[in-house]
């Protein structure tokens, strides 16, 4: 069974930074594209960025490229998010999702982050 | 970035009616869009994918169909389980988008 669990979330001050994780079991981790999708409360989906299987390339929505980074540990079969310069629109829930060749098949639960002082 | 116009916003609908929600690209994207259902406190899943496969484990009422610009998700026979939002995903030119999203409810 996919099963895809983030981590990490909370309260965090304006101006902090914060680092999600995304533990992924149930399939071969290294061979797929792994990424990050948020939604902010009451809003829509909003695709932050995706990483392919080596870390060789990664893929950012322009407006957020600047201050989230994706990374993923094959060996800890690990995705992460690293956000920096935190502000109260980036309060949201963040899933994880698995891109297989067609889509992205599976999600995780999500993980809420407030940004408020 | 490619905009999805997504439609209705808003959908009310009797348990065994047939509704169809729609998605309209800003430009042609091939096919390569996707249907997601996601309940309240959930994570999305997958229904459609490529416009038109449905994804293992879906219920048969669900279907999609479109080319281009335009895409529609069909479901057939409603049940009540079937309550949710719902929403399109174009993967077919990055940066990814999502349609607003059709929350469904059921009579």
């Amino acid at each position: 069974e996919v099963k895809l669990v983030e981590s990490g979330g909370g309260l965090v001050q304006p101006g902090r930074s914060l680092k999600l994780s995304c533990a992924a079991s149930g399939f071969s981790f290294n061979d797929y594209w792994m990424g990050w999708v948020r939604q902010a409360p009451g809003k829509g989906l909003e695709w932050i960025g995706e990483i392919n299987q080596d870390s060789s390339t990664i893929n950012y929505t322009p407006s957020l490229k600047d201050k989230f980074t994706i990374s993923r540990d094959n060996a800890q079969n690990t995705l992460y998010l690293q956000m920096s310069k935190l502000g109260s629109e980036d309060t949201a829930i963040y899933y994880c999702a698995r891109a297989d060749i067609y889509t992205r098949d599976y999600w995780g639960q999500g993980v809420m982050v407030t940004v408020s002082s | 970035d490619i905009q999805m116009t997504q439609s209705p916003a808003s959908l009310s609908a009797s348990l065994g009616e047939t509704v169809s929600i729609e998605c309209l690209a800003s430009e042609d994207i091939y096919n390569n869009l996707a249907w997601y259902q996601q309940k309240p406190g959930k994570s999305p899943q997958l229904l459609i994918y490529y416009a038109s496969s449905l994804q293992d484990g879906v219920p048969s009422r669900f279907s999609g169909s479109g080319s281009g610009t335009q895409y529609s998700l069909k479901i057939n026979s409603l049940e009540s389980e079937d309550a949710a939002t719902y929403f399109c995903l174009q993967d077919s030119e990055y940066p990814w988008t999502f349609g607003g999203g059709t929350k469904l409810e059921l009579k």
